[in-house]
């Protein structure tokens, strides 16, 4: 049971553009939602999270919104750059499980310059 | 700050046999997680340590254990490997936020 989707494996996207990455989850207790970016080679990156009282946060480039009535989240890189070209993970997480986080399959996500 | 790091970083060990994985936190965390990461199943948390107590634990069977010290160094031990052991291990560490965790570079392991 996979509760945790990201439908497109992949995601090609002209530099300078809006990137948009989308995550659905099935389990109601998640209560916080983050994004991580990886390399190959190396360990995911904390890029951004949401707390499942907000709808949105935003940091610099990255903004995350979350639709909790239709248990979607999706993650926003305005403009896109070459440098962003990675594998983005997106994972939730829940109060009763202790350091467990519930990753989706990835989207790889390719910047043209 | 130092990140989390993980020893060693490849690795190549034949069926039937154990194998010990190590890593340090962050300095001041004290949750340290694993997760197996494969190209069929994805990042699958394994387990959880706080103050060296296992916390939580996920769906592998008992030949995968671990435990964490006293200064949050954690490690984890596979017993029996199979050839489908063979996968990249992560660890990650928090600190106050039991969420917001952070991946060391990951142990690649090859099971021949």
């Amino acid at each position: 049971d996979q509760q945790v989707k990201q439908n497109s494996p992949s995601l090609s996207v002209q530099e300078g553009r809006i990137s948009i990455l989308n995550c659905d989850y099935t389990n109601s207790m998640f209560d916080y939602f983050l994004w991580y970016k990886k390399y190959p080679a190396e360990g995911p990156t904390f890029l951004i999270s949401i707390s499942s009282i907000k709808d949105k946060n935003e940091d610099g480039r990255f903004t995350v919104f979350l639709n909790k009535s239709a248990k979607h989240l999706s993650l926003h890189i305005v403009p896109s750059q070459p440098g962003d070209s990675a594998v983005y993970f997106c994972a939730a997480g829940d109060g009763t499980s202790y350091g467990k986080l519930t990753f989706g399959q990835g989207t790889i996500l390719t910047v043209h310059p | 700050k130092a990140g989390v790091t993980q020893t060693p970083r490849y690795l190549i060990k034949t069926r039937g046999q154990q194998v010990t994985l190590s890593c340090s936190p962050i300095s001041g965390h004290r949750s340290v997680s694993w997760y197996q990461q494969t190209p069929g199943q994805g990042l699958q948390f394994l387990f959880e340590y706080f103050s060296e107590t296992q916390r939580n634990k996920g769906n592998f069977p008992g030949r995968f254990s671990g435990r964490q010290f006293s200064n949050s160094r954690s490690e984890m031990n596979v017993s029996t490997l199979e050839l489908g052991d063979s996968a990249l291990y992560l660890c990650a560490s928090s600190l106050v936020l039991p969420y917001e965790q952070y991946f060391g570079p990951g142990t690649r392991l090859t099971v021949t």
